[in-house]
């Protein structure tokens, strides 16, 4: 069963604090996304990667870096976190050519 | 870049009446085209996908037609189930080079027993 994690679930965090948002898969999949998710906007991309050491720039990256160390891990970091930036965040990974990708659960980052 | 527009929502039916979400997308390379449905508390899950124009794909009764010439890929099902309540989401891929899946902004729907 494909699986991907999202730790953690649930995160409160003040403005001007850093953010780490932790995605793992086991999946031995090359793509991994960042996406977050706000009413009327569906989900947006914010990095992606195609496999260990690589970041990419999605549609939304201002205010985001992002981590890829290894096959298995993608991290999402908030280095000033904004008010702006409540939302949920989907992790996912994909196979070669996406024939089909899989998210976590999503991480719900309130930011105050 | 590419982009996916689909149906506004919410949508509301009643218990067996037929649905259509309107999907179309703009890319300047060859697409795979998809629909995603999320239920509550769930992330988004691979409802079916269609890698080739003018192809139909299909799954619990939905189905999309890859249109090419009309850039659309319009989901549709004929009788629609109290269970089929969730968020759809049209998305796209490129066959090659950046392998960015796109989503549409979703479309709510409910339906009523």
């Amino acid at each position: 069963e494909a699986a991907v994690t999202q730790s953690p679930r649930n995160k409160v965090a003040v403005t001007g604090g850093k953010v780490t948002l932790s995605c793992n898969q086991t999946n031995n999949h090359n793509n991994m996304y960042w996406y977050r998710q706000d009413t009327g906007h569906g989900l947006r991309l914010i990095h992606y990667s195609y496999g260990a050491g690589s970041t990419e720039k999605g549609d939304i990256p201002d205010g985001y870096k992002a981590s890829r160390p290894s096959q298995e891990n993608f991290s999402l970091i908030l280095e000033l976190a904004t008010p702006s930036q409540t939302s949920v965040y989907f992790c996912a990974s994909g196979g070669t050519s996406n024939t089909e990708v899989f998210f976590g659960k999503g991480t719900r980052l309130t930011v105050v | 870049g590419d982009s996916v527009t689909q149906t506004e929502g919410p949508v509301t039916l009643s218990e067996g009446t037929s649905l259509t979400v309107n999907c179309s997308y703009e890319t300047k390379q060859y697409p795979t085209l998809f629909w995603y449905v999320q239920y509550p508390g769930e992330g988004p899950q691979l409802l079916f996908k269609v890698p080739k124009a003018n192809e139909k794909g299909s799954n619990r009764g939905f189905e999309a037609t890859y249109n090419k010439e009309a850039t659309s890929f319009h989901l549709q099902k004929a009788s629609v189930q109290e269970s089929d309540s969730a968020v759809y989401y049209c998305a796209l891929t490129q066959s090659s080079g950046s392998w960015q899946l796109i989503f549409g902004s979703g479309t709510q729907l409910t339906v009523m027993p």
